[in-house]
């Protein structure tokens, strides 16, 4: 089983629908997660991070479930520049600690925004 | 604040010839710098993390000889990509993280270096 897994998408959706991403990792003792967006053939950049608690920011809701090892985002009120590659990220912690630990990377969810 | 750079951004080279790419953090210490590596359509995969003044630790299966890391300084490391062949093409893209300011706990990625082995 992979470490992170994502629905590789295309998710092609109007401007203004709700659109929501799934990410599941194997590692139950994983300790920090994220999710970032990468715009084609450029860097990833951090989107959000996420917690237990859940956490929202704008449009962007994201939500994480330790039992299922699961994790969301939700786009709302989407706008073509939301157009990219939402990777879901997990840090174990390893060697280095904290939140510096080894990033994990999924394969990333595409999404597509139509006017 | 918590910039970091790469240069070159592109590179086109013929196989067997060595290329060097920088990761400089512009505003902010880089204790450490990470070197990852992504194919099309593949997640980013981790290479090596380099501490300043200390060898790089790298990955199960990345060959220390042929990538050879340098973090000679706070704000700079370096990635030789040594004898490079066509299946070397990739998109490397470097992050670094500090321990103070924005750059504490989070890693900040440069813009990536595209090679292509011909």
């Amino acid at each position: 089983r992979k470490e992170v897994e994502q629905d590789p998408g295309p998710f092609n959706v109007p401007e203004g629908a709700t659109v929501a991403f799934n990410c599941t990792y194997s590692n139950s003792a994983s300790q920090s997660f994220f999710w970032y967006r990468q715009d084609c053939r450029k860097e990833p950049k951090l989107l959000m991070s996420v917690y237990s608690s859940g956490n929202e920011d704008g449009r962007f809701t994201a939500q994480l479930n330790r039992a299922s090892q699961y994790i969301s985002l939700l786009i709302r009120d989407s706008k073509l520049s939301d157009s990219a590659t939402y990777l879901c990220v997990v840090v174990n912690g390893g060697r280095y600690g904290g939140s510096q630990g080894n990033l994990i990377f999924g394969k990333g969810t595409k999404l597509s925004v139509k006017p | 604040g918590a910039v970091v750079s790469q240069h070159p951004s592109w590179v086109i080279c013929k196989s067997g010839t060595s290329v060097k790419i920088e990761c400089r953090s512009l505003d902010f210490q880089a204790t450490t710098m990470f070197w990852y590596r992504q194919f099309p359509k593949q997640s980013l995969m981790l290479m090596a993390t380099s501490n300043e003044g200390s060898k790089a630790t790298y990955e199960q299966g990345v060959e220390k000889d042929k990538f050879l890391i340098n973090h000679a300084s706070l704000t700079l490391s370096t990635l030789t990509v040594t004898s490079a062949h066509p299946e070397d093409s990739s998109f490397y893209i470097c992050s670094a993280t500090g321990t103070s300011g924005r750059a504490l706990d989070t890693q900040y990625f440069g813009p990536g270096t595209r090679l292509t082995v011909l």
